[in-house]
């Protein structure tokens, strides 16, 4: 089972632009939606992008996503310290019996 | 609005078997599938399977098939989530997140509870 792999970490100041990556394989990302997860200290996660680079209602579009072949990136734009958190991809994958498969997470500080 | 309400922390001993209870509000319970995913310290999220809330049809990550049985009672419109054979390694917690659709387990998970730590000593 492969996990996508995204940074441990990262950081920005407020009002800075950082990108979080997440690579995977041809048996999930590559053929499959991405969405992603941000997960605040103390809050339910909640799904900040769906099917690649849409954004559900109420999250602001300081946060896009974007994808090319197996590998994912989200970029979050004018940073603010209340995005301190960790930010997780995640997708289908199709090997085995088929199941859901995140990332490691990256932990994001705002500076 | 969306919420999903869960039991609360239990604390198992090693080979005990756990059930987490999960019951949303603000929509109705049948029309969306749920999923359950655990995340224990220092690791990514990891998904364990999905209920049709409406059918009851039921899909499994490969590594939990064998110890993970998940239900729902329709009239109490509560989700279950139980976990049998428990180690160390399952301490972690544990989430419910209601699915985008009832379409099946591929459906993006679209809200989710606030979590319930199951801990294994």
């Amino acid at each position: 089972q492969s996990v996508p792999t995204q940074p441990p970490s990262t950081s920005g100041a407020p009002g800075q632009r950082v990108v979080i990556s997440c690579s995977g394989d041809d048996s999930n990302i590559g053929t499959k939606y991405v969405s992603w997860y941000q997960h605040l200290p103390g809050a339910a996660p909640r799904v900040i992008i769906y099917n690649d680079d849409q954004r559900p209602s109420g999250v602001p579009d300081r946060f896009s996503a974007s994808k090319s072949g197996a590998s994912a990136s989200l970029a979050i734009s004018g940073l603010r310290s209340e995005d301190e958190g960790d930010y997780y991809c995640a997708s289908w994958d199709d090997t085995v019996t088929g199941f859901w498969v995140f990332g490691g997470g990256t932990r994001l500080t705002v500076l | 609005q969306v919420q999903l309400v869960q039991s609360g922390a239990e604390v198992k001993k090693p080979g005990a078997s756990v059930k987490v209870a999960c019951k949303p509000s603000g929509y109705t319970f049948s029309k969306f599938g749920l999923h359950w995913v655990r995340l224990a310290p220092g690791q990514g999220p990891e998904w364990m399977g999905w209920i049709n809330a409406g059918y009851g049809h039921t899909k499994y990550s490969h590594k939990f098939q064998d110890r993970l049985t998940i239900t729902r009672d329709t009239f109490a419109t509560t989700a279950y989530m139980e976990l049998s054979g428990l180690t160390s390694e399952d301490t972690a917690v544990y989430y419910c997140a209601r699915a985008s659709g009832d379409s099946g387990p591929r459906d993006w998970l679209d809200s989710w509870g606030r979590g319930t730590l199951v801990t294994v000593s």
